[in-house]
């Protein structure tokens, strides 16, 4: 089963635009990760932010967390067609960094 | 160096016939985790080993599914009498750290399964 869900499930946006994805969890984390994959690429990791953090950049990336409310959001300024892909958050508990559980993923489309 | 490497990157079989999957991690990684991948859905865990040792097998669905890594590196997925919802890509993964903190995990490209 999934242990994180990200919403939305799908999005589509214009190149140049900004495009936000969430994430909500039900446990508490150690830390959290977002990952891109593409047909091209496979399964990259892109960002991890960890559980006494609040925000980190990355280039165009920005992931804030909130673990009152059990959830993170990850910002793509600035978007190109190439961020086309499908992006995941993923969640390691306390004390077991080696369980890494994955979301349902949302399916960004920049059109040009 | 090179990254995670899988074989087969495609595999047909039969219902019934049994399958082994392999991953050449990114050397000197002592971390290697499995993953099942449905399609539309994110990647499910199956299996982790730091070096030789299978320290998690939870997510393995069911006593069909067995993982080994006997040297430390190279570790293959085996799956005995395939059923049709064992039809997924299996993704193969490798990490340098195993200890708290937090790290990333590199991906291979999977092996898509597809049992008819």
């Amino acid at each position: 089963s999934q242990q994180g869900e990200e919403d939305p499930q799908a999005l589509s946006i214009q190149e140049g635009e900004n495009a936000t994805m969430n994430c909500s969890y039900k446990t508490s984390i150690n830390n959290l990760q977002w990952y891109r994959q593409n047909s091209g690429r496979g399964l990259v990791h892109l960002i991890l932010i960890r559980s006494n953090e609040r925000e980190k950049h990355s280039g165009r990336l920005r992931v804030t967390l909130d673990t009152s409310k059990k959830s993170s959001s990850l910002l793509i300024t600035a978007s190109r067609a190439a961020d086309t892909a499908s992006y995941f958050c993923a969640r390691t508990k306390p004390y077991n960094n080696n369980d890494m559980r994955f979301g349902a993923g949302t399916r960004l489309t920049v059109k040009p | 160096g090179a990254g995670v490497s899988q074989s087969p990157r495609y595999k047909v079989a039969k219902r019934g016939q049994d399958v082994a999957l392999r991953c050449d991690p990114i050397s000197g990684h002592v971390s290697l985790f499995w993953y099942q991948q449905a399609l539309g859905q994110g990647p499910e865990f199956l299996t982790y080993f730091q070096n030789e040792a299978q320290l998690d097998k939870s997510g393995l669905p069911s006593d069909r599914f067995f993982a080994e890594r006997p040297e430390g590196s190279v570790s293959t997925l085996k799956i005995q009498r395939t059923q049709q919802e064992d039809s997924a890509v299996y993704l193969c993964a490798s990490s340098l750290e195993f200890r708290t903190g937090g790290y990333e995990q590199y991906f291979g490209p999977g092996t898509r399964l597809t049992v008819t």
